[in-house]
């Protein structure tokens, strides 16, 4: 099974603040790569597939880069409705994993 | 309006059995894999289970294979996930979701497994 690491677990910044959350797979994952924030209390929604590909109706703030082992993902000037927590996941290969999440918080 | 409902969810004792179902909505059914991930409590996003667009190919998490069965009906624009011998560690929020890259979501529905 492919591991998918995110770092880190959690982080705080001010609004207006730019911040990077970084996943890595076990092993290469191609471009096969997606990403989700998670609201309390609601179901995630998808930002990113394709590593850097933006779903469509998702503001240009959020921008993806990676490919093979190393992927990240880049918000800049926070909102309050950003803070979230955010998952890595790949679909290279079954079993599909996600990363363990990583949760931004306002400072 | 691009739409997933999950149903299903409940309460059940160890060793008993749900059927979850999730009806879509605004799109065809029948061109897209579909997915069960789930949520414990406090806890991360765990894939379940996955389907292609014409049930060819089905994958299990290791944790649920063996007890857990995912079908369609593209008929009915339904996507299914029966639950056997559930255990404690199956309690959680299952969602439904669209195609390899998980877009969208349905709002979920609560699994409890307790004594």
């Amino acid at each position: 099974d492919i591991q998918m690491t995110q770092s880190p677990s959690s982080l705080s910044a001010s609004v207006g603040d730019r911040v990077t959350i970084t996943c890595r797979a076990s092993q290469g994952i191609s471009n096969y790569l997606a990403w989700f924030q998670q609201k309390p209390g609601k179901a995630p929604k998808s930002l990113i597939y394709a590593a850097s590909s933006l779903q469509s109706g998702v503001p240009s703030k959020f921008s993806g880069s990676g490919s093979g082992t190393d992927f990240t993902l880049t918000i800049s000037n926070l909102q309050p409705e950003d803070f979230a927590t955010y998952y890595c996941q790949q679909y290279n290969s079954y079993p599909r994993t996600f990363g363990q999440g990583t949760k931004l918080e306002i400072k | 309006e691009v739409q997933l409902v999950e149903s299903g969810g409940g309460l059940s004792k160890p060793g008993g059995s749900l059927r979850l179902s999730c009806a879509a909505s605004g799109f065809t059914l029948s061109t897209y894999s579909m997915n069960w991930v789930r949520q414990a409590p406090g806890k991360g996003l765990e894939w379940v289970s996955s389907i292609s667009s014409s049930s060819s190919y089905i994958y299990y998490a290791d944790s649920v294979k063996g007890r857990f069965t995912i079908s369609r009906d593209n008929a009915k624009n339904s996507l299914y996930l029966q639950m056997n011998s559930l255990r404690a560690e199956d309690t959680a929020l299952y969602y439904c979701t669209r195609g390899g890259l998980g877009d969208p979501w349905g709002q979920g529905t609560l699994v409890s497994v307790s004594s």
